[in-house]
């Protein structure tokens, strides 16, 4: 069991350049969360699938923000026309149902926008 | 939405000493847990207590809903126990967490 998989860990992108980032969940596991983490934020609620269907994105930046789960092996956060806001370390977690207390944590995409 | 606040935001300690972290909510715990965070490091789940006690090794978490806290205990705290410790707790039956600010643990030799 790898745990969850992030990629990139690191993405510098340019203002107004488009961003993606990936995740694996961990086999298996039905529920898919991502969250934002900054400094002055902390950790921020972005969006969430349940066996690959989206139910709750009420975190998401809804004009650039976007995310999909095509299969069960992975997930994806596209940030288009990116901001220096938008700089903040990306997290993917994934749990085995939708009860949270099997959560597991990705090690995070940290995303600077230049 | 659900408030969740930690105290104390920082914590020095020297080796040995014990750390007792703080977390109040504005309504009903469910699905309360604390996590911990290395610096640079991933988020890692320590222990799920919505209500009463619960032991892991040296980690003691208390949780009493009616009062809307819960603390977690760390006892006899080492070096490598250092790092950022996160209260988490749900918005409803199924959703997404939400964390506290976090309080930064320090422990030196």
């Amino acid at each position: 069991n790898a745990g969850v998989i992030q990629t990139p860990r690191h993405k510098v992108t340019g203002k107004g350049q488009e961003a993606t980032l990936w995740c694996e969940p961990i086999s298996g596991h039905s529920a898919v969360f991502w969250y934002r983490q900054t400094i002055v934020q902390g950790l921020e609620f972005l969006t969430y699938f349940r066996n690959q269907a989206p139910i709750d994105d009420s975190g998401m930046p809804k004009e650039r923000f976007s995310a999909q789960m095509p299969n069960q092996s992975h997930s994806t956060l596209k940030i288009q026309s990116t901001q220096p806001q938008d700089s903040a370390v990306y997290l993917c977690a994934s749990s085995l149902d939708h009860s949270q207390n099997t959560l597991y944590f990705g090690a995070g995409t940290r995303l600077s926008v230049l | 939405g659900q408030q969740v606040q930690q105290s104390p935001a920082s914590l020095v300690l020297q080796e040995g000493e014990n750390a007792e972290l703080q977390c109040n909510f504005s309504s009903t715990a469910t699905q309360l847990q604390w996590f911990y965070q290395r610096p640079g490091g991933s988020l890692v789940s320590l222990l799920y207590n919505p209500s009463g006690t619960k032991h892991t090794g040296r980690l003691t978490s208390t949780t009493v809903t009616k009062e809307r806290r819960s603390s977690l205990h760390i006892s006899s705290s080492q070096i490598t126990d250092s790092g950022t410790y996160f209260c988490a707790m749900e918005q409803g039956t199924g959703s997404e967490l939400s964390f506290g600010k976090g309080a930064k643990l320090t422990v030196s030799p």
